[in-house]
């Protein structure tokens, strides 16, 4: 298994930019998730998924993140317009909800 | 309100034990999780507790004491290798999403 796959691995942009982080689970996975670290936060919940609909987004900062899960096999984070406070490392995670979640290797983003 | 509490660093001797704390206060309570993160990679699975008591796997060890709000992950003979941040991390409520909330982690050094 190829496990979960995130692109691009690195995310270097401006302000104001439309920025576009993607993942694909891991097969027959029926829950993904959006989290994203910092150093001051730790690992935050940005938004989860169960069979592609949305569960709980309470966690998504503000209007400006957006996320989306058109099939099983893959889910996209938008940031539009990107800001500084933005730059992070966002990782996306899967599982069958039966034990634990699988992490893809992240995406580092820094906005400038 | 949910709340996961562990120390920011601590630092041990290569071969020796040390055991990492976690407290929580969260809404639901269905599972607790230990996960390793070596700077730049993502975290990895190390242990899972559901029930109260210690759950061993090799040189790593978990306890659970649900009444208490509390865990730790024990680690043996200790190794280089095991210099890494170790989050703990609780799902709550409703079950079948596999939603994890997590702690800001441990950094642990391990010294020669």
């Amino acid at each position: 298994d190829a496990g979960v796959i995130q692109s691009p691995r690195h995310e270097v942009t401006e302000m104001g930019q439309e920025v576009t982080l993607r993942c694909k689970p891991i097969s027959g996975h029926n829950s993904l998730f959006w989290y994203r670290q910092t150093m001051m936060r730790g690992l935050e919940l940005l938004i989860y998924f169960n069979n592609n609909v949305p569960i709980d987004d309470s966690g998504m900062p503000e209007d400006r993140f957006s996320a989306k899960m058109p099939n099983a096999s893959f889910s996209t984070l938008k940031i539009q317009p990107s800001e500084p406070r933005d730059s992070a490392v966002y990782f996306c995670a899967s599982t069958d909800t039966l034990k634990s979640l699988h992490f893809g290797n992240g995406t580092r983003l820094t906005v400038t | 309100g949910q709340n996961i509490d562990q120390p920011t660093e601590m630092t041990a001797t290569e071969g020796a034990i040390v055991q990492i704390n976690c407290t929580y206060q969260t809404s639901g309570f269905n599972g607790l999780f230990w996960y390793q993160q070596h700077a730049g990679e993502a975290p990895t699975f190390l242990s899972y507790n559901v029930l109260d008591g210690l759950e061993e796997k090799g040189r790593f060890s978990s306890f659970l004491s649900r009444s208490k709000g509390y865990s730790y992950l024990l680690l043996k003979e200790l190794q280089m290798k095991d210099s890494a941040s170790y989050l703990c991390a609780v799902r709550g409520l409703p079950s079948n999403t596999g939603k994890l909330i997590f702690g800001q982690g441990t950094t642990l050094q391990v010294k020669p």
